[in-house]
C-alpha cells in the first residue's frame, strides 16, 4: 500500500500567515494526489485534485503543487474560515490512502 | 444539486451486523464509481471500499475483507455496505462518496456506527 505522511500534524498560525503543508508518498504517484478540507463535525470537502487543480468554491489563496513523492498545499494568507484539518489522498493505486491529517489552529 | 444521504448506523454488539445505505440524487448515479470512507472518533480518514459504476469491480481495505460487502442498485440510486462480524475498531462515522478519476468530489454527511457491548 502507498503510505502518505503529512507534516506537520499540527500547525498553529495567525490570520494573514502563509501556511505550507507537505505530503510525502512512499513511492512515486505522479500527480495522482488530492487535498481535502474538513471542519469539525462536517464531511470533508475536495479542495484540490490532480495535485494542483483548485476546486470551484475555494478561493485562490489555496494552491497545490508537486509530483512524484512530494506535494505541498499552500494557503497564501490564512483566513479565519481556513482553520480546519487538511488531508492528502493518493489516487494512484487501490487501496486509496490518506495522510494522517494536518490540523490548522488559531495562534 | 448532488446529494448523498447515509442511513443505517447505530449501536451494534461485537460480532453483529449492520447494513448501511446511501441514497444518491442530483446526478446520474449509474455513471459513477462510489466509495465508503470511514473516520474513527478523533482520527483520520480511512478508505474502506469502492464499487464500479456497473457493479463489475469492487475492492476493500485489508481490515474489512471477508467481513464487509459493498453493493449498489442503480435503479434505486442507492449504495450499500453490508458489515458483518463487527469489531470495536470498526466504530466510526461512515461516509459514502462519489469517486471521479480517483478523488472524492462529493461526500454524504456520514452515519455513525458504534460497536460496543
Amino acid at each position: 500500500d502507498i503510505q502518505l505522511t503529512q507534516s506537520p500534524s499540527f500547525l498553529s498560525a495567525s490570520v494573514g500567515d502563509r501556511v505550507t503543508i507537505t505530503c510525502r508518498a512512499s513511492q512515486g504517484i505522479s500527480s495522482y494526489l488530492a487535498w481535502y478540507q474538513q471542519k469539525p463535525g462536517k464531511a470533508p470537502k475536495l479542495l484540490i485534485s490532480a495535485a494542483s487543480t483548485l476546486q470551484s468554491g475555494f478561493p485562490s489563496r489555496f494552491s497545490g503543487s508537486g509530483s512524484g513523492t512530494e506535494f505541498t498545499l499552500t494557503i497564501s494568507s490564512l483566513q479565519p474560515e481556513d482553520f480546519a484539518t487538511y488531508y492528502c489522498q493518493q489516487l494512484h493505486d487501490y487501496p486509496r490512502t490518506f495522510g494522517q491529517g494536518t490540523k490548522v489552529e488559531i495562534k | 444539486q448532488v446529494q448523498l444521504v447515509e442511513s443505517g448506523g447505530g449501536l451494534v454488539k461485537p460480532g453483529g451486523s449492520v447494513r448501511l445505505s446511501c441514497a444518491a440524487s442530483g446526478f446520474t448515479f449509474s455513471n459513477y464509481y462510489m466509495a465508503w470512507i470511514r473516520q474513527a472518533p478523533g482520527k483520520g480518514l480511512e478508505w474502506v471500499s469502492y464499487i464500479s459504476n456497473a457493479n463489475t469491480y469492487t475492492s476493500y481495505t485489508d481490515s474489512v475483507k471477508g467481513r464487509f460487502t459493498i453493493s449498489r442498485d442503480n435503479a434505486k440510486n442507492s449504495l450499500y455496505l453490508q458489515m458483518n462480524s463487527l469489531r470495536a475498531d470498526d466504530t466510526a462515522v461512515y461516509y459514502c462518496a462519489r469517486e471521479v478519476s480517483g478523488w472524492f468530489d462529493f461526500w454524504g454527511q456520514g452515519t455513525l456506527v458504534t460497536v460496543s457491548s
